[in-house]
């Protein structure tokens, strides 16, 4: 069964330290792995997408990896502001056409705390 | 900037009402989705639209139809709104099957 696993289900820092936020996915035959973040009450955004032959893409102080072959990939993030609080949500597509290719994570919520 | 614009943020509607959601892209987009978004369930495609007056039904079409007649608009249609619609729908866009989507801001729908 294709899924996408994320965890933690929620995290709570400080302002100013790092975090990584986990992404497992069973999804096969993949495509790309595409990390989103929703503030509250509003549509994801994306920052990165990755295919198969990439291990780190950065964004800014985001910074996803991938391991195709455990299947895992991570977004860390750098030097954490307030501004960070939102759900971080992994997407992972297949290598099929159609719309339902695509699989979401739950999401991690992140609350940054001064 | 490109944008993915849904006319609603919030609407409180009624049980049995005709709820009409209307997302219109500014992209030139091929590819406009409807999602809905519950907690602890993630994103779950309703219908999507590869072209003008083309739709195929995603995951939980149950309870909902769709219109397509212009490439930059694509509406969501519940016939007869029940409380288990309750829920944030999220509207998308991409200008291929491979790319990544650009998302509307979401309307937040509560049925009473």
């Amino acid at each position: 069964k294709n899924q996408v696993e994320q965890s933690p289900q929620s995290l709570i820092i400080l302002e100013g330290k790092n975090c990584t936020l986990q992404c497992n996915y069973t999804v096969s035959p993949f495509s790309n792995l595409r990390w989103y973040k929703q503030d509250t009450g509003r549509g994801p955004v994306s920052l990165t997408i990755m295919t198969f032959s990439e291990n780190t893409k950065s964004n800014g102080r985001y910074t996803a990896t991938l391991d195709a072959d455990t299947k895992q990939s991570s977004l860390h993030i750098t030097a954490s502001q307030l501004s960070d609080s939102a759900s971080y949500i992994c997407v992972v597509s297949l290598t099929r056409t159609g719309a339902n290719n695509l699989f979401f994570g739950t999401g991690t919520r992140l609350t940054v705390i001064p | 900037d490109v944008k993915v614009t849904q006319s609603s943020r919030y609407l409180v509607k009624r049980t049995g009402e005709k709820v009409f959601l209307e997302c219109v892209q500014d992209m030139d987009h091929e590819n406009m989705f409807w999602y809905r978004q519950d907690p602890g369930l993630g994103l779950r495609l309703i219908y999507f639209s590869y072209d003008v007056k083309m739709k195929e039904k995603g995951d939980i079409p149950e309870g909902y139809s769709v219109s397509r007649e212009k490439k930059e608009r694509f509406s969501l249609i519940l016939e007869s709104a029940s409380t288990n619609q309750t829920s944030m729908y999220l509207c998308a866009s991409s200008p291929d099957r491979m790319t990544g989507y650009t998302f509307g801001s979401g309307t937040r729908l509560t049925v009473v």
